[in-house]
């Protein structure tokens, strides 16, 4: 059981907004920056938002990153067929002295 | 472009040693502000963070696998490598090295290879 928590699946249909949610606690998402992974089928995880809302490079406008508290948010609006994917918050846990990732989040799009 | 590649067997028998090199083009890893990492994505588990070497030699482990690892930086080679020993079938996964910026709070991989598959069996 991961110590950040997100939805295991989400979905949506193209052109719509999709929001995955990260839960954690004090230690980590409450004292650190949270980024957000990208994972396509088949492929390495590729990095999307960083510093809760900060974009990586080369990553559409279409991707968002928010945090409050002891949780954060990835929303994708105006969402295509090449966005299915698994996604994956991530933050430091200053309890546990590691990087940690939460479960990830399936996203279909129909 | 930085790119980074990773090589190793994708086969080790259980209670032996894994060792992986990740090769890194493009970009050196003597620049200070990088902290060379390895995660692996387990097997209907999702990613697990294992630990990052700098540079200089300094390193970290995630706690729950510290006892088995060895990581180290080869500056002459621009290459990366992991000693896990002690393998289990529990071990058996996709090993990605990938580069970190490190600053503050926070901590994020930037790029990534494309990862090794690693499966433990006799």
């Amino acid at each position: 059981q991961s110590v950040l928590t997100q939805p295991p699946s989400a979905s949506g249909t193209p052109g719509q907004r999709v929001t995955i949610s990260c839960s954690g606690s004090r230690s980590n998402i409450g004292s650190n920056y949270v980024c957000w992974y990208q994972q396509l089928p088949g492929t390495a995880p590729k990095v999307l938002i960083y510093k809760n809302n900060q974009r990586a490079s080369g990553v559409p406008d279409r991707f968002s990153g928010s945090k409050s508290g002891t949780s954060a948010s990835l929303a994708i609006s105006g969402l295509r067929s090449e966005d299915e994917a698994a996604y994956y918050c991530a933050a430091w846990d200053d309890n546990l002295s590691s990087l940690i990732f939460g479960a990830g989040t399936n996203l279909t799009v129909l | 472009q930085v790119r980074l590649q990773e090589s190793g067997p994708g086969l080790v028998k259980p209670s032996q040693t894994l060792s992986l090199t990740c090769t890194v083009s493009g970009d050196s890893i003597n620049a200070g502000l990088y902290f060379w990492s390895w995660t692996r994505h387990l097997p209907g588990k999702g990613l697990e963070w294992i630990g990052y070497v700098h540079h200089s030699g300094d390193t970290y482990f995630n706690p729950s696998l510290r006892s088995r690892i060895t990581m180290s930086a080869d500056t002459s080679k621009n290459e990366l490598s992991l000693k896990m020993r002690s393998l289990t079938a529990a071990d058996a996964a996709v090993y990605y090295c990938a580069r970190g910026i490190y600053g503050g709070s926070s901590y994020y991989l930037d790029q990534w290879g494309q990862g090794v598959r690693v499966t433990v069996s006799s």
